[in-house]
């Protein structure tokens, strides 16, 4: 059984970092494409990253770019992000989600997720 | 940035009906669409890829249509299980983007 488990949540000061940890298992985490997607406490899905299988291509948008870092470690089946210069407007759950595809081209979906990390940026 | 706008923002439905909402991208995605549903509380789970592919123990009762910039996704004889939330995603170019969500509610 797929099982994608966050961790790392919590309350952070505007300016401040973060780190959330997503650990993969019943899968083979190494042949998937994985992202991040956060969810604005009673608003709607916003994409945050991907990352490749090996770690060497990842994508965000505009609005977390220079601030968040996606990485994976593959002998630990774990993805991570980094967000570093936290705004109250980063104030959402986190998911970790896979894509469906093993190796090859991604699908840029999101087949499997996490139950979320809940991140706050406040004062 | 691709925009993807969903209607209506919430529909009241009765069980049974059949329900049809809609999802258009501001640009042509090439049926790149995919439908996921989001139950209070819980992750999304997703039902169609491919603007008309069924995800593997997703119900027969979902399907999904359309090609361009125009895609619907329909529940047939609506279960009381499929009282949630239902989002689109353009997955054909970065960045990628969901609409704002379709809400269903008993009548």
């Amino acid at each position: 059984e797929v099982q994608l488990v966050e961790t790392g949540g919590g309350l952070v000061q505007p300016g401040r970092s973060l780190k959330l940890s997503c650990v993969a298992s019943g899968f083979t985490f190494s042949s998937y494409w994985m992202y991040w997607i956060r969810q604005a406490p009673g608003k709607g899905l916003e994409w945050v990253s991907s990352i490749n299988t090996d770690g060497g291509s990842t994508y965000y948008p505009d609005s977390v770019k220079g601030r968040f870092t996606i990485s994976r470690d593959n002998a630990e089946n774990t993805v991570y992000l980094q967000m570093n210069s936290l705004r109250s407007e980063d104030t959402a759950t986190y998911y970790c989600a896979k894509d469906p595809i093993p190796t090859g081209i991604p699908l840029y979906v999101m087949d499997a997720w996490g139950q979320g990390a809940s991140v706050t940026v406040s004062s | 940035d691709i925009q993807m706008t969903q209607s209506p923002s919430s529909l009241s439905v009765s069980l049974g009906d059949n329900v049809t909402f809609t999802c258009e991208a501001s640009e042509n995605i090439y049926g790149f669409l995919a439908w996921y549903q989001q139950k209070l509380g819980k992750a999304p789970k997703l039902l169609i890829y491919g603007a008309t592919n069924l995800e593997d123990g997703v119900p027969t009762r979902f399907s999904g249509s359309g090609s361009w910039t125009n895609y619907s996704l329909t529940i047939s004889s609506l279960e009381p299980e499929d009282i949630a939330t239902y989002y689109c995603q353009n997955n054909h170019v970065y960045p990628l983007t969901f609409g704002s969500g379709t809400k269903l509610e008993i009548k």
